[in-house]
C-alpha cells in the first residue's frame, strides 16, 4: 500500500524557515516524480513544486521560486520542501503527492494527508 | 504559464441526475489533463487522467472527454457520495496548473 506522510509543519514566523518532509512506503521511489501542492484554507490546490525520479528535473511555482528548495533523497525514500523567507501567503496545509512516472509533469495518482504550515507573528 | 478555467463555479443536482463541468485552457495542451474529486477534509483523488482515461478502481459513472483547450468532465448518474470539489489541471507544461474547483452537492 502505497503511503506518504508528511512532517515538519507549524506555526513560523514571517521571514523564517521551515523544512518540509515526506516519508514515502509502499512503492519504489526512486522510480517516481514527486511533487509538493499547497492549499489555503478554504481556497483550491496550488501546485507548489516537482521533482523528477532522478532530480535531473525540477520547477518551481513562480510564487515559491528563489525562496523554496525542492530535494529528495531516494536512498531514505525522502521528499523534502525547503522553505525560505516564509509568507503569510504561504499559510497552507502542503501535500506530497507521488506521480505517476518518473517525469517531473504528469498524473498525480496519490497523495499524502498533508502538514498544515501557518506563517504569522 | 497555462491558465485553468472552469465552469460552473458550483452547481446542485439531485441524485440520478447527469452532472457536466467543463474546464478550458488558455493555450494547446493536447490531452495533458486530469481531474481529480476533494471530498471535505480529505485529500485530493485522481479520477481521470490524460483527459478521458478512468483510473482504476473509480466508478463507471464518471467520465471525461476533449483534447486542445477544451475538455468537459461527467457524473452520468449522480450519487450522494459524490459531494466535493472537482479539480482540472493540466500537465503540458512546467508549472502544472490546476482550476479553480466546481463544487457539487445534492439539491
Amino acid at each position: 500500500e502505497v503511503q506518504l506522510v508528511e512532517s515538519g509543519g507549524g506555526l513560523v514566523q514571517p521571514g523564517r524557515s521551515l523544512r518540509l518532509s515526506c516519508a514515502a512506503s509502499g512503492f519504489t521511489f526512486d522510480d517516481y516524480a514527486m511533487h509538493w501542492v499547497r492549499q489555503a484554507p478554504g481556497k483550491g490546490l496550488e501546485w507548489v513544486s516537482g521533482i523528477s525520479w532522478n532530480s535531473g528535473s525540477i520547477g518551481y511555482a513562480d510564487s515559491v521560486k528563489g525562496r523554496f528548495t525542492i530535494s529528495r533523497d531516494n536512498a531514505k525514500n525522502s521528499l523534502y520542501l525547503q522553505m525560505n523567507s516564509l509568507r503569510a501567503e504561504d499559510t497552507a496545509l502542503y501535500y506530497c503527492a507521488k506521480l505517476a512516472g518518473p517525469a517531473v509533469a504528469g498524473s498525480i495518482d496519490y497523495w499524502g494527508q498533508g502538514t498544515l504550515v501557518t506563517v504569522s507573528s | 504559464d497555462i491558465q485553468m478555467t472552469q465552469s460552473p463555479s458550483s452547481l446542485s443536482a439531485s441524485v440520478g441526475d447527469r452532472v457536466t463541468i467543463t474546464c478550458q485552457a488558455s493555450q494547446d495542451i493536447s490531452n495533458y489533463l486530469n481531474w481529480y474529486q476533494q471530498k471535505p477534509g480529505k485529500a485530493p483523488k485522481l479520477l481521470i487522467y490524460d483527459a478521458s482515461n478512468l483510473e482504476t478502481g473509480v466508478p463507471s459513472r464518471f467520465s471525461g472527454s476533449g483534447s486542445g483547450t477544451d475538455f468537459t468532465f461527467t457524473i452520468s448518474s449522480l450519487q450522494p457520495e459524490d459531494i466535493a470539489t472537482y479539480y482540472c489541471q493540466q500537465y503540458d507544461n512546467l508549472p502544472v496548473t490546476f482550476g479553480p474547483g466546481t463544487k457539487v452537492d445534492i439539491k
